[in-house]
């Protein structure tokens, strides 16, 4: 089945440690997304990207870093650099096609908890 | 500035009908979406307007008014798995998802 997949579900990390959480994708979309979501907050966009080896800041950037060297699969690095990086990370994915945008497509989530 | 606002909780009876309302603010529009969000999983998708009016989806309705930057989700029927948190996003001139806090929704018996 088409989808896109996150792991793992739990997370935990020690303070000053990096760590990657994978997304990958099967549905031959174009732009894909990593957001934070926080309890009583909107998704806030982390980075995005349109195409393969291209990727662009959201508005949180700051402590994260990306990279899409396949147009499947989207890692998103949480560095030590992240001051507050407890939290439920959201990747998506959607189709874009000159200004023809789907609606976006998610994985489960990866709960990250620092300890 | 870009803003969305949406109730924080409501509560309503199973089988009875409720509105959830979103206002927003956002630099351009390219359309509004509504998901369904239960606790620790990922957001789905319900609708999506581009055009003021109602787009109807089996028990699930959508509204948007463009001029005044409104939208509401409307469900009928309530039943207890619709207990979850509702999203509503527009997408802005960039194309860009800009997300409200969502509302969650409460169902009792």
């Amino acid at each position: 089945d088409g989808g896109i997949t996150q792991s793992p579900k739990y997370l935990f990390r020690k303070e000053g440690q990096n760590v990657t959480l994978s997304c990958e994708q099967n549905l031959n979309h174009d732009a894909m997304y990593w957001y934070r979501q926080d309890p009583g907050q909107g998704l806030r966009l982390i980075y995005y990207s349109q195409i393969v080896n291209d990727f662009q800041k959201g508005d949180i950037a700051e402590g994260y870093s990306v990279s899409r060297e396949k147009k499947e699969s989207f890692p998103l690095t949480v560095t030590s650099a992240q001051k507050n990086p407890t939290a439920f990370y959201l990747c998506a994915s959607s189709i874009v096609r000159d200004t023809f945008y789907t609606e976006a497509f998610f994985g489960q989530g990866t709960r990250l908890t620092v300890v | 500035g870009q803003n969305i606002d949406q109730p924080t909780e409501m509560t309503a009876t199973e089988g009875a009908i409720v509105q959830i309302n979103c206002t927003y603010q956002t630099s351009g529009f390219n359309g509004l979406f509504w998901y369904q969000q239960h606790a620790g999983e990922a957001p789905t998708f319900l609708s999506y307007n581009v055009l003021d009016g109602l787009e109807e989806k089996g028990r699930f309705s959508s509204f948007l008014s463009r001029s005044k930057g409104y939208s509401y989700l409307l469900l009928k029927e309530l039943q207890m798995k619709d207990s979850a948190s509702y999203l509503c996003a527009t997408r802005d001139s960039n194309y860009q998802l800009i997300w409200g806090a969502g509302t969650k929704l409460i169902i009792k018996p």
